[in-house]
Order: C-alpha cells, then sequence, then structure tokens
C-alpha cells in the first residue's frame, strides 16, 4: 500500500530550465507534506514544506504547489542548476508528526 | 553543532546473525527516528523514541528493536536477519515529536 507515490524515477532538465517532480497521496489524512533532496553517501536533507492549509509555498528557487482536491503535490526548481543533481523525495505526515511516509523518490540530472 | 552521526558505515552479516546499528542524534533533539531504505525506494518508517520511550512503529516485524539512551543516542537491533533486511539504515533525530527531522548518512547493511 504505497500512499505516496513519485511516479518518475528520473528527470533530466537543461541547466537554467526548470525542473517540476510530481507526488501523489492517497491518506486523507496527511496534513504535512515535505521535500529532501539526497545526494549518495548523504542522508536526505530537507528542503521545502507546505501545510495543507496552504497551495504554495516558495523558498529562492524553490515552490511547492498543493492540490488537495487532486491528492496532488509538485516541487518547481527554477532555475535549475547542475547541483541541483540528486534524489528528491517528497514526503508526507499526519498530525500526530510521529512518522514521515515517503515517495520512491525522483533521480534529477541538472545538464550544463 | 554536531550532525546527526551513525555507526558503522557498511557492514556485512551473514542471515541469521544479528546486528546492532548505532546513531548519535544532534545535540539538543530528544526525539529519533529510524527508517529503512531499499533499493530503489523511499526510506520507510520502523519506529521513532522519545525521551526513551517508543513512540510510534511501522510495519516491520518484532525482530527488529530499538533503543534510546538517557543521553538521547540510539540504537538499532535486528535479529535473525533475513536476505531483505539488506538496506541502508537512516536515523532521524528532532528537536521534538514533530519538528524537522535530520538524517544522519546512514549505515549500509549487507546480508548474505
Amino acid at each position: 500500500d504505497q500512499q505516496v507515490k513519485q511516479n518518475s524515477p528520473s528527470l533530466s532538465v537543461q541547466e537554467g530550465r526548470i525542473s517540476i517532480l510530481n507526488c501523489d497521496y492517497t491518506n486523507s489524512m496527511f496534513d504535512y507534506f515535505l521535500w529532501y533532496k539526497k545526494y549518495p553517501a548523504e542522508g536526505p536533507t530537507f528542503l521545502i514544506s507546505i501545510s495543507s492549509i496552504k497551495d504554495k509555498n516558495e523558498d529562492g528557487r524553490f515552490t511547492v504547489f498543493l492540490n488537495k482536491s487532486a491528492k496532488h503535490l509538485s516541487l518547481h526548481i527554477v532555475p535549475s542548476q547542475p547541483g541541483d543533481s540528486a534524489v528528491y523525495f517528497c514526503a508526507a505526515e499526519e498530525t500526530s508528526g510521529s512518522r514521515l511516509t515517503f515517495g520512491e523518490g525522483t533521480q534529477l540530472t541538472v545538464n550544463p | 553543532e554536531t550532525g546527526v552521526t551513525q555507526s558503522p558505515t557498511h557492514l556485512i552479516k551473514t542471515r541469521g546473525q544479528q546486528v546492532t546499528l548505532r546513531c548519535s542524534s544532534q545535540s539538543g533533539h530528544n526525539t529519533v527516528s529510524w527508517y529503512q531504505q531499499a533499493l530503489g525506494q523511499g526510506p520507510q518508517f520502523i519506529f521513532q523514541y522519545y525521551r526513551e520511550e517508543e513512540n510510534g512503529r511501522g510495519n516491520f516485524p518484532p525482530r527488529f528493536s530499538g533503543l534510546q539512551f538517557p543521553n538521547y543516542s540510539s540504537e538499532l537491533n535486528v535479529n535473525a536477519l533475513e536476505l531483505d533486511d539488506s538496506a541502508l539504515y537512516l536515523c532521524a533525530s528532532s528537536l521534538a515529536v514533530g519538528n524537522e527531522q535530520y538524517f544522519g548518512p546512514g549505515t549500509r547493511l549487507t546480508v548474505t
């Protein structure tokens, strides 16, 4: 039962263009959503989050959009940079906050 | 400020053996969560400890057990290892339950 799904295992974009990573969820009890970035041999690092009471959150080059009715969120990176190349995980949690439920991850490659 | 550290980095065990993985939380953090990340998958929640008590458990069998010590460092123990236990084991600490989780680099366990 995969409650958080990232359907694209990989994404390749040119430097300077927009990267859009997508995530779908099924559990209506999720009310907080996060994106993590992971480089090889490192643990995931927090990137940006959004509460279910919002539909957009922006932090510099990173913007997360939440569509609750569609149970869909997306991460936009603009402009994309080669250093953004990493695996991106979408994660969700319920109010209790005791656990994160992760998607499978999307490998983003930004080509110079 | 020291981040989350885990030991060992890599480990090879034989099926049926037992293993102990260790995690040192970030300074001041009283909550630690453990995750298993199988190849090509996102991290899966194993359990969380808050002030030395288990505070939530994922869908893992009882042979996965944990401990949190008074200094908030933590151990993950796995008995009767199976081949499917081969994975990256991630530890994450947070200031309190529900706060942002900071991940360590993980321990790569290989069961042969």
